[in-house]
């Protein structure tokens, strides 16, 4: 079945490391998103791609660099520069411009920081 | 202030019962999306909307783009119905996303 596999399900982190969230859809879809999710507030977008090796920043880019080397790849890699990481992590993709697609998420990964 | 508002923040039905969620949005939009969270974490998406009204099940969703407002229903709710509901607006190429309303389904 095709869909989007998000990994870790749940990740701890040590303050000053930097770690990275896997995101793979085999959906063959060109756009690809990063959102996070914290109690009380509606999802932000973090980063966004539409095309390979193509990406753009988000609301809150901030502390969290992203790669678009192939289409079915879209890691998320949340820096040490980034000063509240905890939270839930959505992965989704759409067909193509978001307007005109549903949107399909991944099950998410929560990053904790200890 | 949030371009996407939803009331209510949550909700307690009894089994059987009619559920309507609303959502009101601030800016202009291509499309309006419902989608269901479910307590593990993960979204599905329910209904793309531009105009009108689409059904799917027992589940009823519309659209008036002149008041900028769209409502969700479902009809004889079940305890599986317990989950958050989320409403996105499309402006651009991005989604705007509401906080979400809780539903809670009791048996």
């Amino acid at each position: 079945d095709g869909g989007i596999t998000q990994s870790p399900k749940y990740l701890f982190r040590k303050e000053g490391q930097n770690v990275t969230l896997s995101c793979e859809q085999n959906l063959n879809h060109d756009a690809m998103y990063w959102y996070r999710q914290d109690p009380g507030q509606g999802l932000r977008l973090i980063y966004y791609s539409q095309i390979v090796n193509d990406f753009q920043k988000g609301d809150i880019a901030e502390g969290y660099s992203v790669s678009r080397e192939k289409k079915e790849s879209f890691p998320l890699t949340v820096t040490s520069a980034q000063k509240n990481p905890t939270a839930f992590y959505l992965c989704a993709s759409s067909r193509d411009r978001p307007g005109a697609n549903v949107l399909t998420f991944g099950a998410g990964s929560r990053l904790t920081v200890l | 202030k949030n371009e996407v508002e939803q009331s209510p923040q949550n909700l307690t039905a009894q089994e059987g019962e009619f559920i309507t969620i609303n959502c009101s949005y601030s800016v202009g939009i291509s499309a309006l999306h419902w989608l269901q969270q479910h307590p593990g974490g993960g979204i599905v998406s329910l209904f793309m909307l531009s105009s009108g009204k689409k059904k799917h099940g027992r589940l009823i969703a519309t659209i008036n783009i002149q008041e900028k407002h769209s409502s969700l229903h479902i009809t004889a709710s079940h305890p599986r119905d317990s989950a958050v509901y989320i409403c996105a607006v499309v402006k651009g190429n991005q989604f705007y996303f509401g906080t979400g309303t809780s539903l809670t389904v009791i048996p």
